[in-house]
């Protein structure tokens, strides 16, 4: 059965530093990825996805994942975190024939201090 | 309309009631998805819309839970006689079409808290 892993529950970075998130995914056929972002009162705010192609892919805020098959993970970075960064980041991938179906992983709370 | 919206944002409701939210897509969209979030978890796939036909009922829990899309554009949900395992954050979403990687875009949701 597919499913996502995003082992890191809680992450707290200093502002400036770097950070990344893990995603693991268990996928059968070619994933449909996903990052999704998630702030206080709002609704899911996608970051980037990857079908195919370049396996580094650029999204919205400075953030870019790399997609490795020989992982299966996904992992979502960013150079220099800023203070509105704080928030809940959500992988998913696309499940299903048409991949309507997305899998969330449980999300990693990003903690930004300052 | 511009983005996806849901209401109401909070309900509260006691053990055996009904309860019924509502999501309006983004106008051009023909397809729209209900989830399902629990208290630190990620969303869970419950139902989607293609217009007003609805394919995959696969993630609704019970036959207590029922959508509808009767014009093809906003949506209900309703939970018949809610059970406290009922209490979630329901998320609504809604993509151009229901095609590969087609982006779904969210709605701040609607917290339901049954007591």
């Amino acid at each position: 059965a597919q499913s996502v892993t995003q082992p890191d529950i809680h992450i707290t970075v200093s502002e400036g530093a770097s950070l990344e998130l893990r995603c693991n995914y268990s996928y059968g056929a070619t994933p449909y990825l996903f990052w999704y972002v998630q702030s206080p009162g709002q609704g899911l705010q996608l970051l980037l996805k990857y079908f195919s192609g370049d396996t580094l892919v650029q999204g919205i805020k400075g953030f870019e994942a790399e997609f490795k098959r020989s992982q299966s993970s996904f992992n979502l970075r960013k150079p220099s975190v800023h203070w509105s960064d704080a928030a809940e980041y959500f992988c998913a991938v696309g499940a299903g024939r048409g991949t309507y179906k997305y899998i969330f992983g449980t999300g990693t709370r990003l903690k930004v201090l300052a | 309309g511009a983005g996806v919206s849901q209401s109401p944002r909070y309900k509260v409701t006691k053990r055996g009631q009904d309860v019924t939210l509502r999501c309006d897509p983004i106008s051009s969209h023909a397809t729209l998805y209900w989830y399902q979030q629990a208290l630190g978890q990620g969303p869970e796939f419950l139902t989607y819309f293609n217009y007003e036909a609805q394919p995959d009922k696969s993630g609704l829990p019970s036959d207590r839970f029922s959508a509808e899309r009767p014009e093809g554009s906003i949506s209900t949900l309703t939970i018949q006689r809610t059970e406290q395992r009922d209490s979630a954050m329901y998320r609504c979403a809604s993509s151009e079409t229901s095609g590969r990687g087609e982006t779904q875009y969210f709605g701040p949701g609607t917290r339901l808290l049954v007591l």
